[in-house]
């Protein structure tokens, strides 16, 4: 199975920094990789699919990069409705798995 | 858009099966796989599996001895059965959409149901 590693565990943050989160595949998933963003008492939601595709609907100051072993997700400007639980999952075989989560708050 | 709705017992007792429901609105059922998610508390997620309409399916195997998925496409439900549960097995369970044909990602997912296993 491959293993999902994000960095770090936990952020903390201001409103209009920027922020980057790591995420790193036990081997090659080419760009299947995808980003979600879980609040407190709610499902995750996809922000970026594909290693770099933003979802639909959400906003353009979430940006994904990476291929292979390595992947960032950005947030240009954090806005105060940003602070929340940030996943990574790879999609390239099953079982899909998710990396352990970062919490980014204030 | 895809519209996702979990039911079924709440509290399980150690050693039951537990058993959850998903109802979906989709403009084509088919053109999704129909996953379950879990999420003990205060920890990460872990994925159970997987079920197209046609009735293929994958599951994680972790938990393959112990997981059968199923679905009514009549009543567009899919369903989750997990046996021999013990407290490890308690979690918020969600179910989720993607996309049979792109490699796209959880795209939509329900609002979760939180599974206690309790004697």
């Amino acid at each position: 199975d491959i293993q999902m590693t994000q960095s770090p565990s936990s952020l903390s943050a201001s409103v209009g920094d920027r922020v980057v989160v790591t995420c790193r595949a036990s081997q090659s998933i080419s760009i299947y990789l995808n980003w979600y963003q879980q609040k407190p008492g709610k499902a995750p939601k996809l922000l970026i699919y594909s290693a770099s595709n933003l979802q639909s609907g959400i906003p353009s100051r979430f940006s994904g990069s990476g291929s292979g072993t390595d992947f960032t997700l950005t947030i240009s400007s954090l806005q105060p409705e940003d602070f929340a639980t940030f996943y990574c999952q790879q999609s390239y075989s099953i079982p899909p798995a998710f990396g352990q989560g970062t919490k980014v708050e204030v | 858009q895809v519209q996702l709705q979990e039911s079924g017992r709440r509290l399980v007792k150690p050693s039951e099966t537990l058993s959850l429901n998903c109802s979906v609105s989709a403009d084509s059922i088919s053109s999704y796989y129909w996953n379950w998610i879990r999420q003990p508390a205060g920890k990460g997620l872990e994925w159970i599996g997987r079920i197209h309409t046609s009735g293929s399916t994958d599951y994680n195997p972790s938990l393959k001895s112990r997981v059968t998925m199923s679905v009514d496409t009549s009543k567009t439900q899919f369903s989750l059965r997990l046996s021999s549960v013990t407290a490890a097995d308690t979690a918020v369970y969600y179910c989720a959409s993607e996309s049979y044909y792109d490699n796209t990602g959880f795209d939509d997912w329900g609002q979760g149901t939180l599974v206690t296993v309790s004697s």
